[in-house]
């Protein structure tokens, strides 16, 4: 076990609503980043918090959003769902600091379907 | 660009050695991560390798990294079969830290 807590484990919305995930990091990690895991592929980065400010960005809409706590604790928001919003959402956190690079410990996962 | 890829299936009998490969595009990368996935769980890391590094071992096993032709490889000795999963390489990308998975081999032991 990692220490990084997900949160809610499985969650089924419609299109075009919104959802919030919630990732708790591991005691002593200030960094979290967020993964989305379609089916069959392997995880593709959302984006990166660290110390409360975003940190780095892939490929992925505005409707995608995210805040990280002063505990570090972090959120994943998701407007105006879409199918193929369908997925596992993966948190990691990390002890990374200025930039230095630290190995990312992932939470169990948060499946999320869009009907 | 950063690219990372594997075969998708491996199957092996139990007690025999898994040779799992990986190959990647940016040789800027400093780290290459090996993550297990078992059906409906999270990654669980099982080691990594520093870029400067040829070799690691830790237990059953064993990462070679060929930096020249851009290559990693994670063999698993005495293979059980609860080391049936999927096992993703990764490496890490650019300034933001991000990790450029691979779309995963799907291990398979047989009894």
């Amino acid at each position: 076990e990692t220490g990084v807590t997900q949160s809610p484990t499985h969650l089924i919305k419609t299109r075009g609503q919104q959802v919030t995930l919630r990732c708790s990091s591991q005691s002593g990690h200030n960094t979290v980043s967020w993964y989305q895991q379609a089916l069959g592929q392997g995880p593709q980065f959302i984006f990166q918090y660290y110390r409360e400010e975003e940190n780095g960005r892939g490929n992925f809409p505005p409707r995608f959003s995210g805040l990280q706590f002063p505990n570090y604790s972090s959120e994943l928001n998701v407007n105006a769902l879409e199918l193929d919003d369908s997925a596992l959402y993966l948190c990691a956190s990390s002890a990374a600091s200025g930039g230095a690079i630290d190995t990312q410990y992932f939470g169990p996962g948060t499946r999320l379907t869009v009907l | 660009g950063e690219d990372v890829e594997q075969s998708l299936f491996l199957s092996v009998r139990e007690g025999d050695s898994s040779v799992i490969n990986c190959t990647y595009t940016d040789s800027s990368s400093t780290y290459l991560y090996w993550y297990k996935q078992e059906p409906g769980a999270g990654l669980q890391l099982l080691t990594y390798i520093f870029s400067n590094m040829d070799m690691k071992q830790d237990q059953r096993l064993t990462v070679l990294l060929n930096k020249k032709d851009k290559h990693l490889s994670l063999r698993i000795a005495d293979t059980q079969t609860g080391d049936s999963a999927i096992y993703f390489c990764a490496e890490i990308g650019g300034a933001t830290n991000k990790l450029i998975f691979g779309t995963g081999t799907l291990l398979a032991v047989q009894p």
